[in-house]
């Protein structure tokens, strides 16, 4: 059974300040991994999607890597903003067409 | 193009009381999925439409659940009799296709609280 994780659970960080957050997953065999930003009382707003066969992606500030053998993959935010603030969530495609997310990772970017 | 809408945004009942979701996909889309989020867990997969048939139920937690989705168009979300464990948030999502190279977007739930 797929498992994610989500490290830290929380983070808090100044504006500017560039930072990873990290996601695992237990079974590699993934069809593909994407990165979620949820706002209080929003709904989830697609961030990056890679899939199984890339290593990486970027948007902006955003970079996301995947490293399937490893079961693990990271989200890099340069130069942090306070809009960044929000909670970032993981999820992994696996054969069938749900999503196993993460628990998530909350930030806050200090101005 | 409007994004996947949901309704209401967040609903208080009684425990043994019924609940209702009610979820409008993006235009055009055949696929519909109900996740939840329960109080300091993950978000979860309950069910998977195409047009009007179930595709893949698994997640459905038990039998107080009926998703619906008549005509193959928005999708509702039954929970009968509402226990307290059910409280959490509710999320739709919809997408063109099935299959991983069909991404999926949500909507912004449905907060249940059940006292």
């Amino acid at each position: 059974k797929q498992e994610v994780t989500q490290i830290p659970a929380a983070l808090s960080v100044p504006e500017g300040e560039n930072l990873v957050l990290n996601c695992s997953f237990t079974d590699s065999a993934i069809y593909n991994l994407q990165w979620f930003r949820q706002d209080p009382g929003k709904g989830l707003t697609s961030l990056l999607l890679i899939q199984s066969s890339q290593r990486e992606q970027t948007s902006g500030r955003l970079n996301a890597s995947l490293d399937k053998s490893s079961g693990r993959s990271t989200l890099y935010i340069a130069a942090s903003q306070p809009g960044d603030s929000a909670t970032y969530l993981c999820a992994v495609r696996t054969g069938a067409n749900n999503l196993f997310f993460g628990t998530g990772t909350r930030l806050t970017v200090i101005p | 193009e409007a994004g996947v809408t949901q309704f209401p945004s967040h609903s208080v009942i009684e425990k043994g009381q019924t609940v209702t979701l009610r979820c409008d996909p993006i235009s055009g889309h055949d696929n519909l999925y109900w996740y939840r989020r329960v109080m300091g867990k993950e978000i979860k997969f309950l069910l998977h439409f195409v047009k009007e048939s179930k595709q893949d139920e698994s997640g459905m937690p038990n039998n107080r659940f009926l998703a619906e989705r008549t005509g193959g168009t928005y999708s509702t979300l039954k929970v009968q009799p509402a226990e307290l464990e059910d409280s959490g948030v509710y999320f739709c999502a919809s997408s063109q296709e099935a299959g991983p190279s069909y991404e999926q977007y949500f909507g912004p739930g449905t907060r249940l609280t059940v006292t």
